[in-house]
């Protein structure tokens, strides 16, 4: 089945780690995106790529970092440099860019801090 | 600046009963409008989009969505509410300022709905 793969769905990270959360797609998308989720905030974009070895930053990239070596993989590493790292991570794609194709969405991953 | 509104963090509604969520936006130009529904510990799922055309959009799950342009809404309705209907529900509105496909998401609203 064609799908969004995160992993792993829950993650702890001590002070002054970088983590990073994997994110792979089995669907053939040219776009892929990182979200992340505070209660009662809705979701936030991280970075987004529309294309293999380009990506920009979204309206919270601070802290963040990214790579898309790959077109089906779009790995997100949370650097120490991000102070509240604690949220739910969740990772989109679609098919390409200037259309109107909905993202479809992985079940996320959990990070928390130890 | 574009944005979407949800103004209700929760609705509740007793099963069998018509539930609606609202949604309303703002964007210059003619928005392209999308709906998701999230169960815990899980990502989202597409339920609904209004690009163009009929203002009554059908969607998954039995659920459909108005588009009103003269009151910038995009409410989510659905005739007879299910336990199983119980989620959160994120309005969602295509930014306009570039090539992409990126969206603008609403706060979410929690729907619990009663037996």
């Amino acid at each position: 089945d064609g799908g969004i793969t995160q992993s792993p769905k829950y993650l702890f990270r001590k002070e002054g780690q970088n983590v990073t959360l994997s994110c792979e797609q089995n669907l053939n998308h040219d776009a892929m995106y990182w979200y992340r989720q505070d209660p009662g905030q809705g979701l936030r974009l991280i970075y987004y790529s529309q294309i293999v070895n380009d990506f920009q930053k979204g309206d919270i990239a601070e802290g963040y970092s990214v790579s898309r070596e790959k077109k089906e993989s779009f790995p997100l590493t949370v650097t120490s440099a991000q102070k509240n790292p604690t949220a739910f991570y969740l990772c989109a794609s679609s098919i390409g860019t200037d259309n109107n194709q909905p993202q479809h969405f992985g079940d996320g991953t959990r990070l928390s801090i130890l | 600046a574009q944005s979407v509104a949800q103004p209700e963090d929760q609705v509740n509604v007793a099963e069998g009963n018509p539930l609606t969520v609202k949604c309303t936006y703002s964007v210059s130009g003619n928005p392209y409008l999308f709906w998701y529904v999230q169960y815990p510990n899980r990502g989202l799922q597409f339920l609904l989009k209004y690009i163009t055309g009929d203002n009554l959009v059908k969607g998954s799950y039995g659920f459909e969505a108005e588009f009103n342009k003269s009151q910038t809404s995009f409410h989510l309705k659905k005739p007879s509410a299910l336990v199983s209907d119980s989620a959160l529900y994120f309005c969602a509105v295509r930014d306009m300022g570039g090539a992409t496909n990126k969206l603008i998401f609403g706060t979410g609203t929690l729907l619990a709905v009663q037996p």
